[in-house]
């Protein structure tokens, strides 16, 4: 299956530990976007990322949160000292170089904070 | 800003036809996109319109008014399966960030 992958599915993590999130994105494409999904809401999106460039991380909150897409490996999404509002499905989509704009997403890691 | 409106839920019958509408306001508008979400899973992409007029995929239509900044997704001979959540999402200028409505529930009945 040449889909997104995400890992890992399932995350708990008690209040004050670091949370790392990890998408592959799917073969050929280069673009990365994180989403964030609170219970009952919307999917809210977070950052754009190309391979070792962040394009637009107009919605990640200003502390505790980071992202990267290196140039080998997947793209990690970090949460810092996590509180239980932090407590969301977070889901990766990828796209294609150019302007095809189809996002695929992958199928998300379900972030519990005890 | 952005505002994307849907109805919160609808219920319709196996094998009828459904319209779910999307509504939105935004500048700079460059696509607006359907997905289908089932609970616990990923949105899985249904359509994309970025030109006004109706787009065909098989049981999925999707229509597109920019003027009256107008979408809705036409979902026909509905099957049980078809139980999920339907996202509007809306593309706004040159980059590739969506903006998401909370989603219409369709649950489909016997």
């Amino acid at each position: 299956n040449a889909g997104v992958m995400q890992n890992p599915r399932h995350l708990v993590r008690r209040r004050g530990q670091e949370a790392r999130l990890r998408c592959s994105p799917m073969k050929g494409h280069s673009h990365v976007y994180w989403y964030r999904q609170l219970p009952e809401e919307g999917l809210k999106f977070m950052v754009y990322l190309q391979k070792e460039n962040i394009i637009d991380e107009s919605g990640m909150p200003k502390e505790r949160f980071s992202a990267e897409f290196p140039k080998e490996g997947p793209s990690i999404l970090r949460i810092q000292q996590v509180v239980r509002g932090d407590s969301a499905a977070y889901f990766c989509a990828s796209s294609r170089e150019g302007d095809l704009p189809e996002q695929y997403f992958g199928p998300g890691t379900r972030l519990t904070v005890t | 800003g952005q505002n994307i409106d849907q109805p919160t839920e609808m219920t319709a019958t196996e094998g009828a036809i459904v319209q779910i509408n999307c509504t939105y306001q935004t500048s700079g508008f460059n696509g607006l996109f359907w997905y289908q979400q089932h609970a616990g899973e990923a949105p899985t992409f249904l359509s994309y319109n970025v030109l006004d007029g109706l787009e065909e995929k098989g049981r999925f239509s999707s229509f597109l008014s920019r003027s009256k900044g107008y979408s809705y997704l036409l979902l026909k001979e509905l099957q049980m399966k078809d139980s999920a959540s339907y996202l509007c999402a809306v593309r706004r200028g040159g980059g590739n960030k969506l903006t998401f409505g909370t989603g219409t529930q369709l649950k489909v009945e016997l």
